[in-house]
């Protein structure tokens, strides 16, 4: 099956320090990658999409200047939390649409802890 | 606005029954649903897809209905086990590409 694979699992740094996150697809290309994240008992939001070879969407609210998203490759999108701050401490997760488009295959998500 | 219910309050089901969950949507007519199983600290994982003119599909212990009248789905985890704890989410596809619209999701708790 699709495996998506995010690193590093678990993060914690300084506010101001900018952290990346890295979500691979280990089995299979994506064009298109989402980017979501989840704080406790609350539903998953999406904050962006990734595009293979041309610039991120972001959702509305969601500043792409504090949230750099590089879709590298075929099969890599990167995430760039830029000068972190605590109410950014949050699960970010990764997902990759399915071959037919309608699931999608999400890494095991990364914890952020800004101090 | 489309939006998405599930109850947000734990569902405690004794081992070996069947655990039914609700997923209801407003404003909105998909073209599928979809239920996916998220472990504390992981990343969801996809159960099933249900399509609009399906009104059953079945995977193992797993069933799925979906009501486009009612604008409602039911899961249903028939002799239930205490791996099957976690929280389950229904989502539905939005208007655009590619993207879901997501439920809060609904924590199961299957007691031995």
């Amino acid at each position: 099956g699709a495996v998506v694979s995010q690193h590093p699992s678990r993060v914690i740094c300084k506010s101001g320090t900018s952290v990346k996150i890295e979500c691979r697809s280990l089995d299979f290309q994506a064009t298109t990658m989402f980017w979501y994240r989840q704080f406790p008992k609350q539903s998953l939001m999406l904050m962006a999409t990734s595009n293979e070879g041309s610039k991120a969407t972001y959702e509305q609210g969601v500043e792409k200047d504090k949230f750099l998203i590089n879709h590298a490759s075929l099969t890599l999108s990167t995430l760039t939390v830029t000068s972190a701050h605590p109410e950014d401490s949050s699960f970010y997760i990764c997902s990759a649409p399915g071959q037919a488009q309608e699931t999608q295959y999400f890494g095991p998500g990364t914890r952020l802890l800004v101090l | 606005s489309q939006k998405i219910e599930q109850n947000s309050e734990a569902l405690n089901i004794q081992e070996g029954k069947t655990a039914t969950l609700t997923c209801n949507y407003t404003n909105y007519s998909p073209a599928y649903l979809q239920w996916y199983r998220q472990d504390p600290g992981r990343g969801p994982v996809f159960l099933l897809l249900i399509r609009e003119n399906e009104k059953e599909k079945r995977k193992e212990r797993l069933k799925v209905t979906f009501d486009t009248t009612l604008k409602q789905s039911l899961f249903h985890i028939t002799a239930s086990q205490p791996a099957d704890s976690a929280t389950y989410l229904c989502a539905l596809r939005s208007d655009s590409n590619y993207q879901l619209i997501w439920g809060a999701g609904t924590k199961l708790i299957i007691k031995p």
